[in-house]
């Protein structure tokens, strides 16, 4: 199946400080991603709509001045954590879906964001 | 508002068991019903995914069953093994090119 890459896989940061997030469709194209983020044992919680060569939609709650999403191509979507805190310390994950047709959605790894 | 409503929150089979996992939803325009297995520190990986003009769907060990009146659907893991001790979720979306919303997911652990 098509594979979606994540990087880091795991980052420890500063509070203060801010924290890039990477996702890469590595054999096709993905004029849209999606991100979102996921605490201790819960459920995955859309965060925002990537969309290649606009801006990005924000779901309810989520600052867009502080998670910073760039997609500039067609394989790579960005999500920058300005300003890290404590509580935004979990684990987030990209997902692509090849084409346009109602197909399957694939996930990265996830990155591990630990603010100390 | 929960968009899909999962349950069990938790389940623990013993090996061989077939632990069934349901989900239910209020919107009539999802048409994409998926099924994801996460295991600890890793995204999730999809197991098998139904439309709503199909009834049942089986992928080797497991199996969905679809209710479009009921607006219900079901994980069924045939012959379960500990390997199988994950979270699953279950998850709907409405057309092509939007989010998946997920549930809140079951944990399941199958003892030996």
């Amino acid at each position: 199946g098509a594979v979606v890459s994540q990087h880091p896989s795991r980052v420890i940061c500063k509070s203060g400080t801010s924290v890039k997030i990477e996702c890469r469709s590595l054999d096709f194209q993905a004029t849209t991603m999606f991100w979102y983020r996921q605490f201790p044992k819960q459920s995955l919680m859309l965060m925002a709509t990537s969309n290649e060569g606009s801006k990005a939609t924000y779901e309810q709650g989520v600052e867009k001045d502080k998670f910073l999403i760039n997609h500039a191509s067609l394989t790579l979507s960005t999500l920058t954590v300005t300003s890290a805190h404590p509580e935004d310390s979990s684990f987030y994950i990209c997902s692509a879906t090849p084409g346009t047709a109602n197909t399957e959605a694939f996930f990265g790894q996830g990155t591990r964001l630990t603010v100390v | 508002q929960q968009q899909v409503k999962q349950s069990p929150q938790s389940l623990i089979v013993q090996k061989g068991g077939i632990p069934i996992i349901n989900c239910a939803y209020e919107n009539t325009a999802f048409d994409y019903f998926p099924w994801y297995q996460q295991f600890p520190g890793k995204g999730p990986a999809l197991l098998i995914a139904i439309r709503p003009d199909v009834s049942e769907k089986k992928e080797g060990r497991f199996t969905i069953s679809f209710n479009k009146s009921a607006k219900q659907f079901s994980l069924h893991i045939m012959d379960s093994q500990p390997g199988d001790s994950a979270t699953y979720f279950c998850a709907a979306r409405r057309q092509a090119g939007t989010a998946l919303i997920f549930g809140k997911g079951t944990t399941l652990s199958v003892s030996s």
